[in-house]
């Protein structure tokens, strides 16, 4: 298995521009995470997918963030419009269910916000 | 509110050192905790996941204890090497959820 994929690796953009950051979770995993790493909040849990099914938002920062699973392989994270304050590696995990759950990550994106 | 812990923040060690890495929760109502590694600009690896209701897991030279009550897990690293070199992570499951959430980390060093 190639693990969880993201991409891009890395994005620069501008203030006030809309960012599309995207994960592909491990075939037959049905948790997905995503998560955002900065050095002064450390990793932070922004949103997990059950089957799709968005559980647990209360981590998305703001409005102006939005995550969606359409389908079991493809999910989105959404920062519209963007602020040089969301600059931060995120990344994507996934997990099976039960209670072995181990998370796989991602090796992230790292987002930069001019 | 679940609150994890790491000390200490940074080590630096001589090769061959037997080392221990402390994680400590605020809330012992956890499901499970899982320790992790992570490389300068990588991703997280995976090293060891304790179920609330065991006391250790052990992988090669890792070994992984949990002491719930007391809100405590320590990872034991024997005969350090420098690939050992990383930031350590450990993370909390929260009870009857699948949230996590993550300590501080420990950067580690192991000098040749």
């Amino acid at each position: 298995d190639a693990g969880v994929i993201q991409s891009p690796r890395h994005e620069v953009t501008e203030m006030g521009q809309e960012v599309t950051l995207r994960c592909k979770p491990i075939s037959g995993h049905d948790y997905l995470f995503w998560y955002r790493q900065t050095m002064m909040r450390g990793l932070e849990l922004l949103i997990y997918f059950n089957n799709n099914v968005p559980i647990d938002d209360s981590g998305m920062p703001e409005d102006r963030f939005s995550a969606k699973m359409p389908n079991a392989s493809f999910s989105t994270l959404k920062i519209q419009p963007s602020e040089p304050r969301d600059s931060a590696v995120y990344f994507c995990a996934s997990s099976l269910t039960g209670p072995y759950n181990e998370q796989f990550f991602g090796p992230g994106t790292r987002l930069t916000v001019l | 509110k679940q609150e994890v812990t790491q000390i200490p923040a940074a080590l630096s060690v001589p090769e061959g050192e037997n080392l221990v890495l402390n994680c400590s929760f605020t809330d012992s109502a956890i499901y499970n905790l899982q320790w992790f590694r992570q490389d300068p600009g990588k991703g997280l690896t995976s090293l060891l996941l304790i179920q609330s209701s065991q006391r250790e897991q052990t992988s090669g030279r890792l070994n992984a204890s949990l002491d719930k009550s007391s809100g405590r897990s320590t990872l034991y690293i024997a005969a350090s090497q420098p690939g050992d070199s990383a930031t350590y992570l450990c993370a909390v499951r929260v009870g009857g959820t699948y949230k996590y959430i993550f300590g501080t980390g420990t950067r580690l060093k192991v000098l040749a």
